[in-house]
């Protein structure tokens, strides 16, 4: 069975700083991972997604994440944080056929000015 | 949250009361899918179709019903039997359930108990 671990609660950046969001995962055979953004009281926003490729993917808002294969992660990253970044966000994972996707808890991402 | 649609936005359920929850969608996927979130536990898949007619039960089906007698319409009761109701219910839809497609999700239902 698939598990995603995001090990922070919550991470705090301050406005202009780079930011990481960090997301392990444990699938059997090749993984399909995925990171979307949920602002309070809303739906989830697809962010961005890794199936095959390039090891770094970009996506909306200026959001990139690193998937990195030996040690099983897929971080999500942005140069430089803006005070609307501030939101929840979740990592999640689904190994290649058909199967259910696995979201991690969420990390909190607070963004001061 | 385009192109999906829940409603209402807030519901009220009675102790005893069986409730649904609505999730339409213009997207035109095959895939439909039901995800309950509770603070600090992410989200939980209740049940998911494939297929108009078909579905299935995800990790946390009990308490749960669902049909699926049009493509474009998945709705979600919550019956008596669900103890412990109050959560937030995300409806989302992909193209088909391949592993490789992305889910959009609706704007979300909470479901209080009165």
């Amino acid at each position: 069975a698939q598990s995603v671990a995001q090990p922070e609660d919550q991470v705090n950046v301050a406005e202009g700083n780079p930011l990481t969001v960090k997301c392990t995962y444990s699938v059997s055979g090749n993984p399909y991972l995925f990171w979307y953004v949920q602002y309070p009281n809303r739906g989830l926003q697809f962010l961005l997604k890794y199936i095959t490729g390039d090891n770094l993917v970009k996506g909306s808002y200026g959001f990139e994440a690193e998937f990195n294969k030996s040690q099983t992660s897929f971080h999500l990253k942005k140069p430089s944080a803006l005070v609307s970044d501030s939101a929840l966000y979740f990592c999640a994972v689904r190994p290649g056929g058909y199967s259910t996707l696995t979201f991690g808890k969420g990390t909190m991402l607070l963004v001061s000015p | 949250d385009g192109g999906i649609t829940q409603s209402p936005k807030y519901l009220f359920r009675k102790e005893g009361q069986n409730v649904t929850l609505s999730c339409e969608q213009n997207l035109n996927h095959d895939a439909m899918y039901w995800y309950r979130q509770d603070p600090g536990q992410g989200l939980r898949l209740i049940y998911y179709s494939q297929i108009v007619n078909d579905f299935q039960k995800g990790d946390i089906a009990e308490g749960y019903s669902v049909s699926r007698e049009k493509k474009e319409s998945f709705p979600l009761t919550v019956t008596s039997a669900q103890k412990n109701p109050t959560a937030f219910y995300l409806c989302a839809s992909s193209i088909a359930r391949d592993s490789q497609e992305t889910q959009y999700f609706g704007p979300g239902t909470r479901l209080l108990v009165l």
